[in-house]
């Protein structure tokens, strides 16, 4: 079965500009995560949807990082006027339900994203 | 803000050999994480545990949880270079946050043949 996926892999985008980034999560999967990790450091939490509702966007830098699903499926996840320190790689993770805490998320590969 | 102290965060050593990831935090955990993430991939889960003094065995991998639920370490018994990645642990808090997952900086380990 197809596992979580993350388009585009990379992007290269120049500071101030926009990007978005796309996750498709497990099929059925109604919880989808998205956190961001930095060279030699572990994933940072951003952003947690239940269904089609934000749970939890406690992790959210500032107000330029902003996540959408709509359908409570496919998430994006839009960054505005980049900056270099945005630069990492930002994984998307889904799971069956989110209110078990023994319950797996799976994380697709990641969208590594490079600001210039 | 709950934060997951992981040790060493460099690992070197030899086939056959042992060792000890250490996890450790002021705050207590509903249930503590361990995955293994290799380059360009996402994390892969090895194990859940959720009580305190939990022990859990993996083939050659031994999990505990501490009984506080504040710490936890991985063991490695007869290392081998397939054992090679980042290893991180990833604890759940309680209450409204229980959704997300609270990472440690990562123990990247190399295991020479």
């Amino acid at each position: 079965g197809a596992g979580v996926s993350q388009t585009p892999s990379n992007k290269v985008t120049e500071k101030g500009k926009y990007v978005e980034l796309r996750c498709d999560p497990i099929s059925g999967h109604t919880a989808l995560y998205w956190y961001r990790q930095s060279l030699g450091q572990g994933p940072e939490f951003l952003i947690y949807f239940q269904g089609t509702g934000a749970a939890d966007d406690s992790g959210l830098p500032n107000d330029r990082f902003f996540a959408v699903r709509p359908e409570g499926s496919v998430s994006t996840l839009k960054i505005q006027r980049t900056e270099r320190g945005d630069s990492a790689v930002y994984l998307c993770a889904s799971s069956p339900a989110g209110t078990g805490r023994t319950h797996e998320q799976y994380f697709g590969p990641g969208t590594r994203l490079t600001v210039t | 803000t709950q934060l997951l102290e992981q040790s060493p965060q460099f690992l070197s050593i030899q086939e056959g050999e042992n060792l000890t990831v250490y996890c450790n935090s002021s705050s207590v955990f509903s249930s503590l994480q361990w995955y293994r993430q290799e380059p360009g991939e996402g994390p892969v889960l090895l194990v859940t545990v959720v009580t305190g003094g939990e022990v859990k065995k993996l083939k050659r991998l031994t999990f505990q949880f501490g009984d506080a639920r504040k710490d936890s370490s991985l063991h490695i018994t007869a290392a081998q270079p397939g054992d090679t990645g980042l290893y991180l642990c990833a604890g759940r808090a309680g209450g409204t946050s229980y959704g997300k997952l609270t990472f440690g900086q990562g123990t990247i380990l190399t295991v020479h043949p």
